[in-house]
């Protein structure tokens, strides 16, 4: 049973450059959700993606913005990074039915440093 | 104040021992309560999931929560050497998909 899978697993980038960040839900999951975690913090949410389309979003500026495919796995771009970006990004899957939405199993993370 | 409060540690005990972490909230509206273990430059991992008040056991591992004083407990019996990770609590709201995470306690469990 495949667990989330994310790539890469680190990323170095500069100020005001883009990325683009990927992941693969665990499977026979519909929904993914991203997450920053910042160095000695608990993750942030970012937002959530089902059905293709962004269905919660968390205190995040545009920069941040996301896609889903129709095999469920999703992407998270950030544009114009700053320094604060700098942060280990969570991939999180959840099956959209009955309480197991509620739980969310996270990948491994990609580890962003922005100089 | 935070949505989520959570002794950062570091907490550190011997081989054996019980141990408990805690997480206190301020929104009384959190229904689903959440324990992560994470080893470090890892994901989070779930390892107990809770609706409400009550208790929920799991091998070594017990989830509390006490909805009228907004607390939540994860105890670990016989605690291992493998156990030392930092630990995570996190909950949501009824109808939203956004977890709420504590800022982690950090665990040492020294043979």
């Amino acid at each position: 049973d495949a667990g989330v899978t994310q790539s890469p697993t680190h990323l170095i980038k500069t100020r005001g450059q883009q990325v683009t960040l990927r992941c693969s839900p665990k499977s026979g999951h519909d929904t993914v959700s991203w997450y920053q975690q910042a160095l000695g913090q608990g993750p942030q949410f970012i937002f959530q993606y089902y059905e293709e389309e962004e269905r919660q979003r968390g205190n995040f500026p545009d920069r941040f913005s996301g896609h889903q495919f129709p095999n469920y796995s999703s992407e998270l771009n950030v544009n114009a990074l700053l320094l604060g970006d700098s942060a280990l990004y969570l991939c999180a899957s959840s099956l959209d039915f009955g309480t197991q939405k509620e739980t969310q199993y996270f990948g491994p993370g990609t580890r962003l440093l922005v100089l | 104040q935070k949505e989520v409060e959570q002794d950062p540690g570091p907490l550190s005990v011997p081989e054996g021992a019980i141990v408990s972490l805690n997480c206190t909230y301020s929104n009384s509206a959190f229904q689903y309560f959440m324990w992560y273990r994470q080893y470090s430059r890892k994901g989070p991992e779930l390892l107990m999931y809770t609706y409400s008040s009550g208790n929920k056991e799991d091998g070594r591992f017990t989830a509390q929560v006490d909805k009228s004083s907004k607390y939540i407990s994860l105890f670990i019996r016989d605690s291992q050497p493998s156990d030392s990770a930092t630990y995570l609590c996190a909950m949501s709201l009824a109808g939203s998909y956004q977890l709420t995470f504590g800022k982690g306690t950090k665990l040492s469990v020294i043979p």
